[in-house]
């Protein structure tokens, strides 16, 4: 069965602050993908980004950066020098190659203070 | 281009009647998925569309729902005789499908949320 678990249900920070959402997730796939989507105040489910299961390159993108390890299937998600407008809900998310349909984890509600 | 785009926005229903939910997904995007997201269950699969095959309805949690997917473009999730544990934001995404019929990113709709009385 697939599962992704998202430990931390909600995470207060001080501006300018690093912040790490943690991501652990289940398969028996060999072949996955691997998302992160933001869910502002406004509702909408924003993409951040999406990682083949054969990629375990770390990437980064301006203050964002995720961090993908098979070995402890995890695939944390940082935000460096965090912001007020970061505030949201952020999901990770899983599904196999072919299946297409999208399991979630249970979100977590960062909020950045000013 | 334009975004995934749902309505209606907000439905206020009575407890029995039946309501019609529509998605107009990005134009060009073969794949098509309902989601549901309630306070208790969090972000849950519904159906899946792909272009002409046979619909991926594991998610329905009852035969009061179905949807539809008319001319490989625009959706209706119909729910039948509304019970108040339906209340939530139903999410539309569509992805593009490679023709290895690898999936592609779901970008979403900013849903309806709907409210059963």
């Amino acid at each position: 069965a697939q599962k992704v678990t998202q430990a931390q249900t909600e995470i207060s920070v001080v501006e300018k602050e690093d912040v790490t959402l943690d991501c652990v997730y289940e398969t028996r796939d060999t072949t996955y993908y691997l998302f992160w989507y933001k869910q502002p105040p406004s509702g909408e489910l924003v993409f951040l980004i999406r990682r083949n299961s054969f990629d375990e390159q770390n990437e980064i993108s301006g203050r964002y950066s995720w961090n993908f390890q098979k070995s402890t299937s995890s695939f944390n998600f940082t935000i460096t020098a965090s912001q007020v407008v970061d505030s949201a809900v952020y999901f990770c998310a899983l599904s196999e190659s072919y299946r297409g349909k999208l399991i979630f984890g249970q979100g977590t509600e960062l909020s950045v203070k000013p | 281009g334009a975004g995934v785009s749902q309505s209606p926005s907000n439905k206020v229903t009575e407890k029995g009647k039946d309501v019609e939910l529509r998605c107009d997904p990005i134009s060009g995007h073969t794949a098509l998925y309902w989601y549901r997201q309630s306070l208790g269950q969090g972000l849950e699969f519904l159906i899946y569309f792909q272009g002409n095959s046979a619909p991926d309805k594991s998610g329905l949690p009852s035969d009061r729902f179905s949807a539809e997917r008319t001319g490989g473009s625009v959706s209706t999730l119909t729910i039948q005789r509304t019970q108040q544990e339906d209340s939530a934001v139903y999410l539309c995404a569509s992805s593009f499908s490679t023709s290895s019929g690898d999936q592609e990113t779901q970008y979403f709709g900013p849903g309806t949320r709907l409210l059963v009385l």
